[in-house]
C-alpha cells in the first residue's frame, strides 16, 4: 500500500520558534509539494522539488524554507513562526503528472 | 490570484438532487485532476483528464474537460449523503514545470 507520512497530525508551537515539518514517501517518486490549506483559499503551494536537493518556489514561500536531502524526504521549515502561519499543512509526492497522493495533513496551530 | 477558479464554493443539496461544480481558468493545463477530501484527510484522487473535450464517466459522477483545455466540470447524477465533501481540482500548467496547482475547492453537503 503506498504512502505518504507526515509526522505530526497536531502541533501546537510558540511564536517564534523554528518548526520542522517531515514528509516521507515510499513511492520512489521524483516530485513532492509542500501545500498549506486555508478554509476558501484552496490548497496553496509553498514549495515544491522534482529532485533530490533541488527546490522550487511555490506561490507562498514567504517564511518558509525546505530540505530535500533524500529523494523519500521532504522537509518544510517555518524558521520563526507566526500566528498566521496557523494552518493545515499538506505534502504530496507524484511522479511526474501522473496522480499526486498525499499524507493525512499536519494541523499547526501558532499561539 | 489562484491559477484555478472553482464554483460554488459551498452547495448544500437534497439527496437525490444532480449538481454541476466548475473548475476555470485562463491558462492551458496539460491534464487536470479531481480530487475529493474528507475532514481530517489528505485529498484523494478521483479522476484525470487530458484531452480537450474528453468525458469520463465513474459511475454517478461525469467530469468533462473543456475543449481549449482551460476549464472542467463535475456533474453528479441523484447525489448521495456518501458524495459529501471537499471537491477540488488540479492541473499542470502546459508552459509550466511539475508544480501541480489546485483549486479554490467546492465543499459539498448531501442532505439526506
Amino acid at each position: 500500500d503506498v504512502k505518504v507520512t507526515q509526522s505530526s497530525r497536531y502541533l501546537v508551537k510558540r511564536t517564534g520558534e523554528k518548526v520542522f515539518l517531515e514528509c516521507v514517501q515510499d513511492m520512489d517518486h521524483e516530485n513532492m509539494f509542500w501545500y498549506r490549506q486555508d478554509p476558501g483559499l484552496g490548497l496553496r503551494l509553498i514549495y515544491f522539488s522534482y529532485d533530490v536537493k533541488m527546490k522550487e518556489k511555490g506561490d507562498i514561500p514567504e517564511g518558509y524554507s525546505v530540505s530535500r536531502e533524500k529523494k523519500e524526504r521532504f522537509s518544510l521549515i517555518l524558521e520563526s513562526a507566526s500566528t498566521n502561519q496557523t494552518s493545515m499543512y499538506l505534502c504530496a509526492s507524484t511522479r511526474l503528472e501522473t496522480e499526486a497522493f498525499f499524507g493525512q495533513g499536519t494541523r499547526l496551530t501558532v499561539v | 490570484t489562484q491559477l484555478l477558479e472553482q464554483s460554488p464554493q459551498f452547495l448544500s443539496i437534497q439527496e437525490g438532487e444532480n449538481l454541476t461544480v466548475y473548475c476555470n481558468s485562463s491558462s492551458v493545463f496539460s491534464s487536470l485532476q479531481w480530487y475529493r477530501q474528507e475532514p481530517g484527510e489528505g485529498p484523494v484522487l478521483l479522476v484525470t483528464v487530458v484531452t480537450g473535450g474528453e468525458v469520463k464517466k465513474l459511475k454517478r459522477l461525469t467530469f468533462q474537460f473543456g475543449d481549449a483545455r482551460k476549464d472542467s466540470s463535475l456533474h453528479i447524477t441523484a447525489a448521495q449523503t456518501g458524495d459529501t465533501g471537499l471537491y477540488l481540482c488540479a492541473g499542470v500548467p502546459q508552459t509550466g514545470a511539475n508544480n501541480l496547482f489546485f483549486g479554490t475547492g467546492t465543499r459539498l453537503t448531501v442532505i439526506p
